[in-house]
């Protein structure tokens, strides 16, 4: 069975320029996570959602992060503008309701 | 708030020198415990599921309990190999997935 697949792997922008990352999880999976992970740091929940509606988006910075889960299927988070402090590893898990399984991650540098 | 905390920050072992690892945990309607390892680079693991308190689970020397407030994961004469960060979380009723700060463990040969 395939995983949950993220793109790009690594990626470097200056700040205030803008930045894209890409998510498909595994198939049938209703439920579908983004996390940021800060070096030393446990994930942090960034956005939740059910097939293609929001469920938790709480802790997401919307004055600059947009998500979007297109046809309940695969996922896009933005960054615009960025700013130092987005430095981190951003991770998208996908369930099909209990446990969560992760893709490898974007590791985003802001300089 | 659901709220999970880990303990130790970081646990150095030798060879063979068996340990455990605490989450202690307060969530809105329990739907379950994971634990999950994470090697430097990578994306979590997944090593378990607990849904219920007095339950228990076991893969190789990995060993994970919990009861009403708390996890253990409890380490069996460890390995080199077992180093990494351990990562527990709690799904609430509302299918929101929350993580601990983690655990990384050091096994020296």
């Amino acid at each position: 069975e395939a995983g949950v697949a993220q793109s790009p792997r690594y990626k470097i922008i200056e700040k205030r320029q803008s930045v894209a990352f890409w998510c498909n999880p595994i198939s049938g999976h209703a439920t579908l996570y983004w996390y940021q992970q800060i070096l030393g740091q446990g994930p942090k929940l960034l956005i939740q959602f059910q097939n293609n509606g929001v469920v938790d988006d709480s802790q997401l910075p919307k004055d600059r992060f947009s998500a979007e889960r297109l046809k309940g299927v695969d996922s896009t988070l933005k960054i615009q503008p960025a700013k130092l402090e987005d430095s981190a590893v951003y991770l998208c898990a996908s369930s099909p309701g209990t446990e969560a399984f992760f893709g490898q991650g974007t590791r985003l540098t802001v300089v | 708030e659901d709220q999970v905390t880990q303990s130790p920050e970081a646990l150095r072992l030798q060879e063979g020198e068996s340990s455990s690892l605490n989450c202690s945990y307060t969530v809105s309607g329990l739907r379950g415990l994971f634990w999950y390892r994470q090697d430097p680079g990578k994306g979590p693991e997944f090593l378990f599921t607990l849904y219920s308190a007095g339950e228990e689970k076991e893969k190789e020397r990995l060993k994970a309990t919990l009861t009403k407030k708390e996890s253990f994961l409890h380490i069996t004469a460890p390995k080199p190999e077992d180093s990494a960060t351990y990562l527990c979380a709690v799904q609430a009723s509302d299918y929101k997935l929350s993580f601990g700060a983690g655990t990384t463990v050091t096994v020296r040969a």
